[in-house]
């Protein structure tokens, strides 16, 4: 069955650091979405992609936020300087399409905590 | 006033017993819901998507969907231990690229 893949897992860094988070859909779906879920909340969108091109990227914090899809399949989520308050889970999903029946799947997610 | 929102929890429910879970939306341009399930620690994973009004019955989980009342719950029938997780209600809004908008979850606690 086809998943929605990230790496890394878990990523522990240090305030003002850097980092990179990765994200391949699964085969053939358009749109890709990047969301951080903080403990007890539901997912909060960041940024998504319709092919190569953002589409929404109303919640994303862009002093320190940056992401990118060049050739419209994988995506890389980064963060530069992280903050203590971006400890969090980030997750990844993926759709056929932005039509209003196609659901969404979820990679496994990447656990942060910023030091 | 959040545009998806879910009763608090949580929601302790005998092992057997009925779990009924609540959602309400405040768009009304939104056209298709989902349940989610999330484990702790895990990702989420789709449980049912409904679009029409009325049930909708997978298994042991029933989804209702009621548009004019922008309302939608699920029905956990048979409850078991391994039911025990967080409900996430996601709404997608078709007039803005098809963006999912989450409400908070509600934790289920099913007990033996």
């Amino acid at each position: 069955e086809a998943e929605v893949a990230q790496s890394p897992r878990y990523k522990i860094t240090e305030k003002s650091q850097a980092v990179a988070f990765w994200c391949d859909p699964i085969s053939g779906h358009a749109t890709l979405y990047w969301y951080r879920q903080i403990l007890g909340q539901g997912p909060e969108l960041l940024v998504q992609f319709q092919d190569e091109s953002v589409v929404d990227d109303s919640q994303l914090p862009k002093d320190r936020f940056s992401a990118e899809r060049l050739k419209g399949v994988d995506s890389t989520l980064k963060i530069q300087p992280a903050e203590l308050g971006d400890s969090a889970m980030y997750l990844c999903a993926s759709s056929f399409g932005p039509d209003s029946k196609e659901t969404q799947y979820f990679g496994p997610g990447t656990r942060l905590l910023v030091l | 006033q959040k545009e998806v929102e879910q009763n608090s929890g949580p929601l302790s429910v005998p092992e057997g017993a009925i779990a009924s879970l609540n959602c309400t939306y405040s768009d009304r341009v939104s056209q298709s819901f989902f349940w989610y399930r999330q484990y702790s620690g895990k990702s989420p994973e789709l449980i049912m998507s409904i679009y029409s009004n009325g049930d909708k019955e997978d298994g042991r989980f029933t989804a209702q969907l009621n548009k004019a009342s922008q309302y939608v719950s699920l029905l956990i029938r048979d409850s078991q231990p391994s039911d025990s997780a967080t409900y996430l209600c996601a709404v997608k809004v078709t007039d803005s690229w098809g963006k999912f908008q989450f409400g908070a979850g509600t934790q289920v606690v099913v007990t033996p």
